[in-house]
């Protein structure tokens, strides 16, 4: 069963666009939802996270939002650069740490210059 | 910067061998991680451990154990290599539970 969906698996957006990427949970003891960013032949860097205290973080031009009711969260990238072209995944931890990360199946972002 | 290496970047092996597979961590992090990485299917928890001679199962931990001899090492092996094992595999690692992690470069398996 997977705990965390991801959508879409691939996005094509133009520069400056706004690419949205979304996820959705079931296990409603998740409590830590991170995105990671991940280019060719690297592994995954965190790009930013956010607990179930808020709805909407923002770091530079990258923001989650979070809807808990709908058990969804999502992040936008403003003003995108052909340099963000990479592959997002979401994910999910619960138990305050005590498993590791459930991991979004991937989207393929490529933004057109 | 805390800094994830994975020993190899590339590996061939044989069906039927015994694979290691090494990573080491510089910062004292006490968790350590492994996943599969696969297209389509995202990243896949393997086992990871919270403490020197400890490990737990995460989802997918059939063909495979690991070891924990040291902290800053933790070594995943393939008792008996299949094709199906052919994958991404990555190493992660975070200071306490609930931190985020920090993830190797990886080390990409085929097995023929």
């Amino acid at each position: 069963q997977q705990q965390v969906k991801q959508s879409p698996q691939s996005l094509i957006v133009q520069k400056g666009g706004i690419p949205i990427i979304n996820c959705a949970y079931e296990n409603t003891a998740f409590d830590y939802f991170p995105w990671y960013q991940q280019f060719p032949g690297k592994g995954p860097a965190l790009l930013i996270a956010i607990r179930p205290d808020v709805s909407e973080k923002k770091e530079g031009r990258f923001t989650i939002s979070f809807n808990k009711s709908a058990k969804q969260f999502s992040l936008h990238i403003m003003d995108s650069q052909p340099g963000d072209s990479a592959t997002y995944f979401c994910a999910a931890r619960s138990g305050g740490g005590a498993d590791g990360l459930t991991f979004g199946k991937g989207t393929h972002l490529i933004i057109q210059p | 910067d805390v800094k994830v290496t994975q020993s190899s970047r590339y590996l061939v092996k044989r069906t039927g061998e015994k694979v290691f597979l090494e990573c080491v961590q510089d910062m004292d992090h006490e968790n350590m991680f492994w996943y599969r990485q696969d297209p389509g299917l995202g990243l896949r928890l393997i086992y990871f451990s919270y403490d020197v001679k400890m490990k737990e199962k995460g989802d997918i931990p059939e063909g495979y154990s690991v070891s924990r001899e040291k902290k800053e090492r933790f070594s995943l092996i393939l008792e008996s290599a299949s094709t199906n094992q052919t994958s991404m595999y990555l190493c992660a690692s975070s200071l306490r539970q609930g931190d985020g992690y920090t993830f190797g470069s990886g080390t990409r398996l085929t097995v023929v």
